[in-house]
């Protein structure tokens, strides 16, 4: 089982600031088969990238994905209002089970 | 437009059964391997169970292995998650995610909240 370790746990940053979250993997991923997810409360997730750096249908340019390997990052270029939110990585390649890390909050500083 | 529509959960003791049911519409359902993610409270997400297009393959978390068994009808758009032999533990919301290959887990239910409690 491929264990993701998402870090930071919360990040607390302004509108327009930059946010960089990490992804690492124990094993590294198979074809990057890594996605990332944004959850609000009380909502389902919502996918906005996949194969670790393709952004998702209707997700806006300021989301990127990047790495390889066991290192991810998600970049949010300059953070509007609705992206404060929990955000996931999920491992989907290889055989299951398919893992999330632990989450990351992004709050209002 | 693609909808998935979770069904079935509610309160129910420890030890007792329970059938969750998703409807999904707007795509054709036999294109696509469907899977169940559950979240406990203030908890992340857990993957729970994988079923591919036909039923040809089948998988769950160790964690339910034994207890919750999927199934789907796709004359009817459905998927399906018995749950037997609930715990405490299994307190969650459980979303079905259409499961899109390299597309990742591409569209999710509004879940539907299973509470194990005596």
């Amino acid at each position: 089982e491929i264990v993701l370790t998402q870090s930071p746990g919360t990040l607390s940053l302004s509108l327009g600031e930059r946010a960089t979250l990490s992804c690492r993997a124990s094993q590294s991923v198979s074809s990057n088969y890594l996605a990332w997810f944004q959850q609000k409360p009380g909502q389902a997730p919502r996918l906005l990238i996949y194969g670790a750096s393709i952004r998702a249908t209707g997700i806006p340019d300021r989301f990127s994905g990047s790495g390889s390997g066991t290192d991810f990052t998600l970049t949010i270029s300059r953070l509007e209002p609705e992206d404060f939110a929990v955000y996931y990585c999920q491992n989907y390649g290889g055989s299951p089970p398919w893992t999330f890390g632990q989450g990351t909050k992004v709050e209002v500083k | 437009e693609v909808q998935l529509v979770e069904s079935g959960g509610h309160l129910v003791q420890p030890g007792g059964s329970l059938r969750l049911s998703c409807a999904a519409s707007g795509f054709t359902f036999t294109d696509f391997s469907m899977n169940w993610v559950r979240q406990a409270p203030g908890k992340g997400l857990e993957w729970v169970s994988y079923i591919s297009s036909r039923s040809s393959d089948i998988f769950y978390a160790d964690s339910v292995k034994g207890r919750f068994t999927i199934s789907r009808d796709n004359a009817k758009n459905s998927l399906f998650l018995q749950m037997n032999s609930l715990r405490v533990e299994d307190t969650a919301v459980y979303y079905c995610a259409r499961d899109n290959g390299y597309l990742s887990f591409d569209f999710w239910g509004q879940g539907s909240l299973v509470t194990v409690s005596s």
